[in-house]
């Protein structure tokens, strides 16, 4: 049982280049969550899927977009990378939307754009 | 909209005293509260919720938190604190959709 797990660990681009960071849980959950980490900003949500063939946007959307593959997955892209989306991103997922249980993170992607 | 603050961004305390990270939030109807913490290079991890019922919650690794509904907090607590302790933690509430996340308070314990 492998949880939350993200791909790839680090990644650097160019201004305008574009990328999708791939996240996947085995824990069976509905729901799934990007996140990104800014420092003394804490964790800001990007976009999250309460459901499989369901998303929705979250605190700062510009500039992603997102797919809910299957159950299991959920991708995050960048179409034309900007500086200021150098951040730290974390995929989490949680059994249901409506519930009160925790969420589960991954391990991050640290993203370096020049 | 929910929110919490966490009104210290580091927090230092030597090792095997007792360590306070404090957490206050916002909210309209029912609060949902949770904490977590990030060790370096790493994702967050659950440590507890406060969800409702009794006020004092226990946790992972000997931490506890306290439920203030009058002083609207939800400070983390740990008796004895160990160096391996030292880490990143958010105070969340849970929102409409998602949680929102505190800053981070930065807990460095020394030998």
């Amino acid at each position: 049982n492998a949880g939350v797990t993200q791909t790839p660990k680090f990644q650097v681009l160019k201004t305008g280049q574009s990328m999708t960071l791939q996240c996947a849980q085995d824990m069976n959950h509905n729901s799934m969550y990007w996140y990104r980490q800014d420092p003394g900003m804490g964790l800001r949500l990007i976009y999250y899927s309460a459901s499989e063939g369901t998303t929705d946007k979250g605190e700062v959307p510009n500039g992603y977009n997102v797919s809910r593959l299957n159950k299991r997955e959920f991708s995050l892209r960048l179409e034309s990378a900007a500086p200021s989306q150098t951040s730290v991103y974390f995929c989490a997922s949680r059994q249901r939307q409506t519930s009160y249980n925790e969420q589960f993170f991954g391990p991050g992607t640290r993203l370096t754009v020049l | 909209a929910q929110s919490v603050a966490q009104p210290e961004d580091q927090v230092n305390v030597a090792e095997g005293n007792p360590l306070t990270v404090k957490c206050t939030y916002s909210v309209s109807g029912n609060p949902y509260l949770f904490w977590y913490v990030q060790y370096p290079n790493r994702g967050l991890q659950f440590l507890l919720k406060y969800i409702t019922g009794d006020n004092l919650v226990k946790g992972s690794y000997g931490f506890e938190a306290e439920f203030n509904k009058s002083q609207t907090s939800f400070h983390l607590k740990k008796p004895s604190a160990l160096v391996s302790d030292s880490a990143l933690y958010f105070c969340a509430v849970r929102d409409v959709g998602d949680m929102r996340f505190g800053a981070g308070t930065r807990l460095t314990v020394k030998p």
